[in-house]
This record gives structure tokens, C-alpha cells and sequence, in this order.
């Protein structure tokens, strides 16, 4: 079945230092979603990337979509840490059941301050 | 407006009774998500419902696992003859379309089978 895997497992930065997390499908997906979940907390949407190549910003968070669409990374620019959580990516098959989510093991971000 | 419910938050059971965790999604929404996450692992998608059916159930791991959602809104994940692997954080979420739309993630229940 569909895998999706993440690197790296964790990272552990100094405030305001940049942090990127990169995300791979085993298949070509139909759209990327982000998520973050904070310690004790459940999983929040960020973003959703559906076009190839796609690239989208919010604030100091930048977010690729391959252009195989196998393929996402999430950019932190200058952490703080407010970003202290595990970010985890997920996605459908592309032709599939577009509801159907497979997420990632997730990033566990931790920042010094 | 109010979120995704769950309850209950925390749930202790012996090993072989039957638990029912419960999920209030966000009114409106016509897609309901069950996941299940384990420690250091993402969510697991478990079932789908769109409106009352259950559209998808391939991810309930055996027939020890049911759920239902009889009037298109609340869902009951039932799980009888709990064995210690179930133990895990029960994830409710909704969309208010299905595919391609942000799901809202409920605060889960922590399910701990002794």
C-alpha cells in the first residue's frame, strides 16, 4: 500500500534558526497536506498544496509540492518557539480515494530559546 | 464555533470489555474520519462516513472493530473484546466536503487497555 515517510524523525534547533522537514510518498499523490500537532494536542491543517511544483507561504512557513507530486517539504524560516510540535504530512492517492489520508511518522521540532 | 468533540478524553478498560468512544463533529460537516495514533507514529485512517453510511471501513484492523453514525451527525467507534494492542490516542475528525478538504481534528481519546 501507499507509504509516506519523513525526515528527519527529529530536529532540535536554537531559536531563530531555520528548520526544513521533507516529505516522500511511496506513490504520486493527488494533494499534500500539512499538520501540525503540539504536545498533548490532536493534529491542526496548515496548508494543502494541490498543483505540481506548487509553492505556497504563510508567514515564516514555506511549503513545496513536488513536481512529480511524490514529493513536499516544509521550510521554517527563523523558528520560534511557538513551532515546538511535530509537523506530519499526508495525502491521498492520486486516482484514488481522495478522502482516504496517509500520513507520515512526522517531524518532531523542538527549539531552544 | 465549537470544534471536533470527543469523549470520553481518557478511557482505562481490562483486557476483553467492550468501550465505545464517541465523536461530535462540527455541525455541518458531511465527513467524518475515525484514525488511530500510536506513540511516535502519524494517524492511522481507520473509516470513512459520508452522511450516515460508512463509505469507507478499510482500515479497521479486524471485526472486533465497528462504527456507526445513524443520523449523519455524532459517530460511536465501538471496539469489543479489547486486547492490550488496541491501546492507543482514538482520533475523531470532519470535513465539511469529502476529499480535498481540510479535516478538523477532534481532541481524541486515549484509550488504555490493561
Amino acid at each position: 500500500g501507499q507509504q509516506v515517510m519523513q525526515i528527519p524523525q527529529y530536529q532540535h534547533v536554537q531559536e531563530g534558526e531555520d528548520f526544513t522537514t521533507y516529505c516522500n510518498s511511496s506513490t504520486t499523490l493527488s494533494n499534500i497536506q500539512w499538520y501540525k500537532q503540539r504536545p498533548g494536542g490532536h493534529p491542526v491543517f496548515l496548508i494543502q498544496l494541490v498543483k505540481s511544483g506548487e509553492v505556497k507561504k504563510q508567514k515564516r512557513l514555506t511549503f513545496q509540492f513536488g513536481e512529480a507530486k511524490k514529493n513536499s517539504s516544509l521550510h521554517i524560516t527563523a523558528t520560534q518557539t511557538t513551532d515546538v510540535g511535530t509537523y506530519f504530512c499526508a495525502g491521498p492517492p492520486s486516482g484514488g480515494s481522495n478522502y482516504k489520508l496517509t500520513f507520515g511518522k512526522g517531524t518532531l521540532l523542538t527549539v531552544n530559546p | 464555533g465549537a470544534g471536533v468533540s470527543q469523549t470520553p478524553s481518557n478511557k482505562v478498560t481490562e483486557k476483553g470489555k467492550y468501550v465505545e468512544l464517541r465523536c461530535d463533529p462540527i455541525s455541518g460537516h458531511t465527513a467524518l474520519y475515525w484514525y488511530r495514533q500510536s506513540l511516535g507514529q502519524g494517524p492511522e485512517f481507520l473509516i470513512y462516513f459520508q452522511g450516515t453510511g460508512a463509505a469507507d471501513d478499510s482500515g479497521l484492523p479486524n471485526d472486533r472493530f465497528f462504527a456507526v453514525r445513524p443520523e449523519g451527525s455524532v459517530s460511536t467507534l465501538k471496539i469489543q473484546r479489547t486486547e492490550r494492542g488496541d491501546s492507543a490516542v482514538y482520533l475523531c475528525a470532519s470535513s465539511l466536503f469529502p476529499g480535498g478538504y481540510e479535516q478538523y481534528f477532534g481532541p481524541g481519546t486515549r484509550l488504555t487497555v490493561t
